[in-house]
């Protein structure tokens, strides 16, 4: 089965910088890739995803880019704000397989 | 619309005894996914109901845990003799349909607690 792994663990930045959290995953048939947010005590929300016939996608201050023959995908968070705190997860699917979830990384901005 | 929903939020058990978790997903919904959020731990996948097909139950940790999806929408998770190792969060997730590009909705959570 599919194995996705995520790195950093934790991540602290200063409000203002850009945050990079990166992703790798085993099986090429994966095809589709989203990118979670959990804040504390909540449950986890779709913040954005790339289908594999495309390399990067943006929406305002977050993208992510894919590299399939790496195999490996990003999340950039630009110009962070307190609120981007958060545990990031990212996953990878192929056809109507369950989504593999990253183990996490857990985002400080610090004002 | 109605979101995915959990029931009950929180549950306080004793070390043996059996508890049942459920799950209303989003209505229309055919994939449903069980996963499991130990504190400070990512999401581990338990179980995915994917529409007329066989549920993938290749993350059950053991024979104590089961689910069922009646009636193709509410789902019950149910761990028989509960031990402390199994408290945790447990998410229920779903989607129009199995897999594809399709975005996984997730309940609040049952945090179930083994005494």
């Amino acid at each position: 089965g599919e194995n996705v792994e995520q790195h950093p663990s934790t991540l602290s930045v200063q409000e203002g910088d850009s945050a990079v959290i990166k992703c790798t995953y085993s099986d090429s048939a994966s095809n589709y890739f989203p990118w979670y947010k959990q804040e504390l005590g909540k449950r986890p929300q779709l913040i954005i995803d790339i289908r594999s016939n495309v390399g990067e996608k943006k929406d305002q201050r977050i993208a992510v880019t894919l590299n399939k023959t790496a195999k490996h995908f990003s999340l950039h968070i630009t110009e962070t704000q307190p609120e981007d705190s958060a545990v990031y997860f990212c996953a990878a699917r192929s056809g109507a397989n369950n989504l593999f979830f990253g183990t996490g990384t857990r985002l400080t901005v610090i004002p | 619309g109605a979101g995915v929903s959990q029931s009950p939020s929180n549950k306080v058990t004793e070390k043996g005894k059996d508890v049942e978790l459920r799950c209303d997903p989003i209505s229309g919904h055919t994939a449903l996914y069980w996963y499991r959020q130990s504190l400070g731990q990512g999401l581990e996948f338990l179980i995915y109901f994917q529409g007329n097909s066989a549920p993938d139950k290749s993350g059950l940790p053991s024979d104590r845990f089961s689910a069922e999806r009646t009636g193709g929408s509410v789902s019950t998770l149910t761990i028989q003799r509960t031990q402390q190792e199994d408290s945790a969060v447990y998410l229920c997730a779903s989607s129009l349909v199995p897999g594809g590009y399709n975005e996984q909705f997730f309940g609040p959570g049952t945090r179930l607690t083994v005494l």
